[in-house]
């Protein structure tokens, strides 16, 4: 059974600092996905990551995949009050259905 | 261009009744998926929709949760004989393909629904 693990589970910190958010999975898969959501909202995708060491980054975020360790990051440059939401990682397996199994997810506060 | 849409947005029900919850997922999408988001459980997948193959079922978590999906679009997810536990948030979400190289079956989520079970 897949399981996906990700660390911390919540997080506080400043802005303008840096943090990086980790996500665990448990057996072979190399599609892996990071949405973010907000209090009250649905899932926004914001990175998928297709391939051993892909590095993806948008604005203030960068993710990237090593399918060697199943494990990704998601890391936090300089850090705006704007970041603060629940961001999750999701592994699909790489045969079957595409039935995302989604990590805990992590609550990040950054504080002004 | 129209993302996933859900209705209805908000359900309140009694414990008992049936609720049926609707998807419209991005049109050219072929696959179709429901998930649920609780407190307790985080987000679970319920069922997947891919074309006119047979719909997988393996995360619904009783026998009182089914789905259907008409003309290889819309979606229904049908609760019989709701209980407290099945209080959650359902999210629908759509991609235009379970296998292939392109676009690698990114899933694009719906608002949600929120269900209420008194």
């Amino acid at each position: 059974e897949l399981k996906v693990e990700q660390n911390p589970l919540f997080l506080s910190m400043q802005e303008g600092k840096n943090y990086t958010i980790y996500c665990n999975y448990s057996t072979t898969s190399d599609r892996l996905y990071w949405y973010r959501q907000d209090p009250g909202k649905s899932l926004e995708s914001l990175f998928v990551l297709l391939s051993n060491g892909a590095v993806k980054q948008e604005g203030r975020l960068m993710a990237s995949l090593d399918t060697k360790a199943r494990l990704s990051t998601l890391h936090i440059t300089a850090a705006v009050h704007d970041l603060s939401a629940t961001y999750f990682c999701a592994v699909d397996l790489i045969q079957g259905a595409q039935k995302l199994v989604f990590g805990q997810g992590t609550r990040l506060t950054i504080n002004p | 261009g129209a993302g996933v849409s859900q209705s209805p947005s908000n359900k309140v029900t009694e414990k008992g009744k049936d609720v049926e919850l609707r998807c419209d997922p991005i049109s050219g999408h072929t696959a179709l998926y429901w998930y649920r988001q609780s407190l307790g459980q985080g987000l679970e997948f319920l069922i997947y929709f891919q074309g006119n193959s047979a719909p997988d079922k393996s995360g619904l978590p009783s026998d009182r949760f089914s789905a259907e999906r008409t003309g290889g679009s819309v979606s229904t997810l049908t609760i019989q004989r709701t209980q407290q536990e099945d209080s959650a948030v359902y999210l629908c979400a759509s991609s235009l393909s379970s296998v292939g190289l392109a676009p690698k079956g990114e899933q694009f989520f719906g608002p949600g629904t929120r269900l209420t079970v008194l």
